[in-house]
C-alpha cells in the first residue's frame, strides 16, 4: 500500500519560514491535501490540490508538490500556528485514502 | 452552514460491536458532490481512514479494517453509521465523521465533525 511519510517534528521562530514535508514514491503525480489539527479539535483542510486554499486560510499557507516530495510552506508564522500537520492522498490505484504520519509544528 | 455531529456510546467491551452515528444538518447527504467518511485518531497518534460511502450505498473499505467494518447511510434522516466488530483496546480512539470533496482520482475531507471519544475497556 501507498505510503506517506512526514518528520515528526519541526521547529520554527516567529515570524519565519516553516516547511513540512511529505515523502511518498513519485507523490508528484498524485493530488495532496493538508491539514492543521489543534490539541483537542478536528482537523481542518489547510490546502487542497497540492497548493489551493480553502476559503478563510491565510496566503501564509502554501504547498507544492514535485517529484517524491510534496511541502507545506507557512510563511511569517505566528504562535497560533503551532498544530499537528497530516499530508493525505488518494490512491487510485488501491481505491484508499492514506495520511501521512503526522508533523508537530512547534513555534519557538 | 453544513455541520456534521458523531453520536453515539463513549463505552465498549471488548470483543464487541461499536456503533456510531454522524447526523449531517443543514445541507442533504443526498449530494452528488460529496461522500461522507470516518476516520479515527488513538491517544496521541495520528489519522486512520476507515472507511467511506456515497448516498447510494456505495462504499470504500481501509483493507486493515475492512473485516470488522460496515459502513451505511440512511438518507431519510440524513445520516450515515460506523460499526466496527469484535473490539479490543487498540480501537480506543477519537472517531471524526466528515465530509468528502470527491473528483476523479482526487478524495479530501473538507468538513469535520468534531469527534467522540470512545474507550473499549471491561
Amino acid at each position: 500500500s501507498y505510503v506517506l511519510t512526514q518528520p515528526p517534528s519541526v521547529s520554527v521562530a516567529p515570524g519565519k519560514t516553516a516547511r513540512i514535508t511529505c515523502g511518498g514514491k513519485n507523490i508528484g503525480s498524485k493530488s495532496v491535501h493538508w491539514y492543521q489539527q489543534k490539541p483537542g479539535q478536528a482537523p481542518v483542510l489547510v490546502i487542497y490540490y497540492d497548493s489551493d486554499r480553502p476559503s478563510g486560510i491565510p496566503e501564509r499557507f502554501s504547498g507544492s508538490n514535485s517529484g517524491n516530495t510534496a511541502t507545506l510552506t507557512i510563511s511569517r508564522v505566528e504562535a497560533g500556528d503551532e498544530a499537528d500537520y497530516y499530508c493525505q492522498v488518494w490512491d487510485s490505484s488501491s481505491d484508499h485514502v492514506v495520511f501521512g504520519g503526522g508533523t508537530k509544528l512547534t513555534v519557538l | 452552514q453544513l455541520q456534521l455531529q458523531e453520536s453515539g456510546p463513549g463505552l465498549v467491551k471488548p470483543s464487541e460491536t461499536l456503533s456510531l452515528t454522524c447526523t449531517v444538518s443543514g445541507g442533504s447527504i443526498s449530494s452528488s458532490s460529496y461522500y461522507w467518511g470516518w476516520i479515527r485518531q488513538p491517544p496521541g497518534k495520528g489519522l486512520e481512514w476507515i472507511g467511506s460511502i456515497y448516498y447510494s450505498g456505495s462504499t470504500y473499505y481501509n483493507p486493515s479494517l475492512k473485516s470488522r467494518v460496515t459502513i451505511s447511510v440512511d438518507t431519510s434522516k440524513n445520516q450515515f453509521s460506523l460499526k466496527l466488530s469484535s473490539v479490543t483496546a487498540a480501537d480506543t480512539a477519537v472517531y471524526f465523521c466528515a465530509r468528502l470533496e470527491v473528483t476523479i482520482a482526487n478524495w479530501y475531507f473538507d468538513l469535520w465533525g468534531r469527534g467522540t471519544l470512545v474507550t473499549v475497556s471491561s
